[in-house]
């Protein structure tokens, strides 16, 4: 079946502008990531959704970033007045439930490059 | 603090060879442990998990990993190593803090399979 999609692949953008980045969950899946990857680093929690709601929403940097997911499915991050220091590769992962057992399954990625 | 490390930056092994791609972690409690690996401009796939049972974890692709409990590791391994195992390796283990799947990642290893 069809796996975790994230559009745009690649987003370029100048400083103080506003973007979004989507993620296209596994169907059916409940759970919701979002991690933040710098160059040459690990994947850095974000915010997590169980359905519609941001269960926990600790990772998010400060009040310029915010993400929703209205329908429990599909999700959008939004980062208002970008700055360079945006600048990374933004994952989303999905998993089944939230068990504390499940699997994240990861899509390709956003590449966010704030000029 | 919870936390996983990865003692080397880079590993490096001839085709055939086989490799080992270490992980220590620190979390209170059993813990949940998991391998992705990360191909250049692509999301990170799932490689095997550890939660309970059985020290010997088998997963994709021909890896395996040894849970060591006393020795708080979580080895990756691969009896004989392929040119096309070169990638980027993350060691994760679940925030025991939260009742969902919160992973905290590990900085990556590369590892680089000589021809």
């Amino acid at each position: 079946g069809a796996g975790v999609s994230q559009t745009p692949s690649n987003k370029v953008t100048e400083k103080g502008k506003y973007v979004e980045l989507r993620c296209d969950p596994i169907s059916g899946h409940t759970a919701l990531y979002w991690y933040r990857q710098s160059l040459g680093q690990g994947p850095e929690f974000l915010i997590y959704f169980q359905g519609t709601g941001a269960a926990d929403d600790s990772g998010l940097p400060n009040d310029r970033f915010f993400a929703v997911r209205p329908e429990g499915s599909v999700s959008t991050l939004k980062i208002q007045r970008t700055e360079r220091g945006d600048s990374a590769v933004y994952l989303c992962a999905s998993s089944p439930g939230y068990s504390g057992q499940e699997t994240q399954y990861f899509g390709p990625g956003t590449r966010l490059l704030v000029l | 603090a919870q936390s996983v490390a990865q003692p080397e930056d880079q590993v490096k092994v001839a085709e055939g060879n086989p490799l080992t791609v270490k992980c220590t972690y620190s979390v209170s409690g059993n813990p949940y442990l998991f391998w992705y690996v990360q191909y250049p401009n692509r999301g990170l796939q799932f490689l095997l998990k550890y939660i309970t049972g059985d020290n010997l974890v088998k997963g994709s692709y021909g890896f395996e990993a040894e849970f060591n409990k006393s020795q708080t590791s979580f080895h990756l391994k691969k009896p004989s190593a392929l040119v096309s195992d070169s990638a980027l390796y993350f060691c994760a283990v679940r925030d025991m803090k939260t009742s969902y799947d919160k992973v905290i990642f590990g900085p990556g290893t590369s590892l680089s399979v000589i021809p």
